[in-house]
């Protein structure tokens, strides 16, 4: 079984539209992140939430909203695309907000904004 | 502000030992933990180090000094399999800070 799921693996779409990446883990962790990661490899986390808290990147632009409908689930919505949002990103998850826990990554998305 | 350096690419060759290093500027500090990513796949775990000390966990091993902000991973008896993208992560203040990684190209 796959311990962090996402949907779709590849996304390709216009600028201007709004488009959703589904994350879903059965590791029954209390905290999810997602991630972006660009063309240069650089890694940067946009959200950590767990029941309790929400904590935002705060360069992280509000085109970009994360909604959690339980605790297995952390999808991403993104308004507005545009072409700067092309990336892959990850999503995450761990037994507590630390890093003494090992995060699982589940195997990206990869989105190409035209 | 903070930040975390690591060099950008690493060469080495196949069944030699290669050190990859990770210096930090945090407003706080928990750990720092390395994480190794293949091209095309996801970040995977490979340690972390809350104390000073060395943590070894099979041919690879991390290292950290929290008087020098300070860590590296010790990759022993390179395999070509070794060839990716490696990660240093801190933890700080509820916040995780991520290194850009370092590309190790792993020569026959």
């Amino acid at each position: 079984d796959t311990a962090v799921s996402q949907t779709p693996k590849y996304l390709v779409t216009q600028m201007g539209n709004d488009k959703s990446i589904k994350c879903e883990q059965n590791l029954g962790h209390d905290t999810m992140y997602w991630y972006k990661q660009d063309s240069k490899k650089f890694l940067k986390i946009m959200f950590s939430y767990n029941n309790k808290e929400l904590i935002i990147n705060e360069t992280v632009p509000n085109r970009f909203s994360p909604k959690s409908p339980d605790k297995a689930h952390l999808n991403l919505h993104i308004n507005s695309l545009e072409l700067g949002d092309s990336a892959v990103y990850f999503c995450a998850s761990s037994q507590e907000g630390r890093l003494k826990e090992t995060q699982y990554f589940g195997p990206g998305t990869r989105l190409l904004v035209l | 502000g903070q930040s975390l350096e690591q060099p950008s690419e690493v060469t080495a060759v196949e069944g030699a030992i290669v050190q990859i290093n990770c210096t930090y500027q945090t407003s706080g500090f928990y750990g720092l933990s390395w994480y190794q990513q293949h091209d095309g796949g996801a970040p995977t775990f490979l340690s972390y180090n809350a104390l000073d000390g060395l943590e070894e966990t099979g041919r690879f091993s991390s290292f950290l000094s929290r008087s020098d902000s300070y860590g590296y991973l010790l990759l022993q008896e390179l395999q070509m399999k070794d060839s990716a993208s490696y990660f240093c992560a801190v933890d700080s203040n509820y916040q995780l800070i991520w290194g850009a990684g370092t590309k190790l190209i792993i020569k026959p």
